[in-house]
């Protein structure tokens, strides 16, 4: 059981836009989101709550309010179906925590 | 253009000692504003951080709660690696296991190729 709560599963058609909730962050700590395909390594889509890396699309968003978080994905496509996580640095636990992930399904 | 390549054995018996290594290449393990992570994913914990080593003047580690007893992080700055060792493993340490640079507030920036370890007899 993470201090990070995710819902387990979400699903969208392609060209939908679909979010993520994540809760239980801290107000004043950013949270982060990976994307992680089965047989790759996960890929940061989102740092500080609402910044994207270089190379990832516009169509993934983060946002933060208070001790929620939540990643969007607009014009959703099949090849975003995946697990989503959500992480954060806990400083009483000196470690980073991740979300237990959310499946996304293309229908 | 950082790149991490991973290695070690993917099976290892109850009771003995977990043992990865993560090679770096286009930076270096004793980077004053990098840290170097091990992180491990299976189906039944999902991604679960376990460690990190880091340089700031200094060596720190900083372990996940779950393992704090049973790991070592060391860095390696003659071969600019890192490894992880996890002692007295069980079933419950199977898992694909990844090394990965944590930079700053960016988070988790760059990974390795993943390795699967399955503790079995």
């Amino acid at each position: 059981q993470s201090v990070l709560t995710q819902p387990p599963s979400a699903s969208g058609t392609p060209g939908q836009r679909v979010t993520i909730s994540c809760s239980g962050s801290s107000s004043n700590i950013a949270v982060y989101w990976y994307q992680h395909l089965p047989g790759t390594a996960p890929k940061l889509l989102i740092y500080r709550n609402n910044q994207r890396p270089s190379g990832v699309p516009d169509r993934f968003s983060g946002s933060k309010s208070g001790t929620s978080a939540s990643l969007a994905i607009s014009g959703l496509r099949s090849e975003d179906e995946a697990d989503y996580y959500c992480a954060t640095w806990y400083d009483s636990l000196s470690g980073w925590v991740f979300g237990g992930g959310t499946k996304l399904t293309v229908l | 253009q950082v790149q991490l390549q991973q290695s070690g054995p993917g099976l290892v018996k109850p009771s003995q000692t977990l043992s990865l290594t993560c090679a770096i290449s286009g930076d270096t393990v004793s980077s004053n504003s990098a840290a170097w992570n091990w992180i491990r994913q299976s189906p039944s914990r999902g991604l679960e951080w376990v460690g990190r080593t880091y340089y700031r003047s200094k060596w720190y580690n900083d372990y996940a709660v779950s393992v704090k007893s049973r790991i070592i992080i060391n860095p390696d700055t003659s071969k600019n690696q890192f490894s992880l060792k996890l002692s007295s493993v069980t079933p419950e340490d199977t898992a694909v296991y990844y090394c990965a640079r944590g930079t700053g507030d960016v988070g988790f920036d760059y990974w390795g190729q993943g390795t699967l370890v399955t503790v079995s007899s």
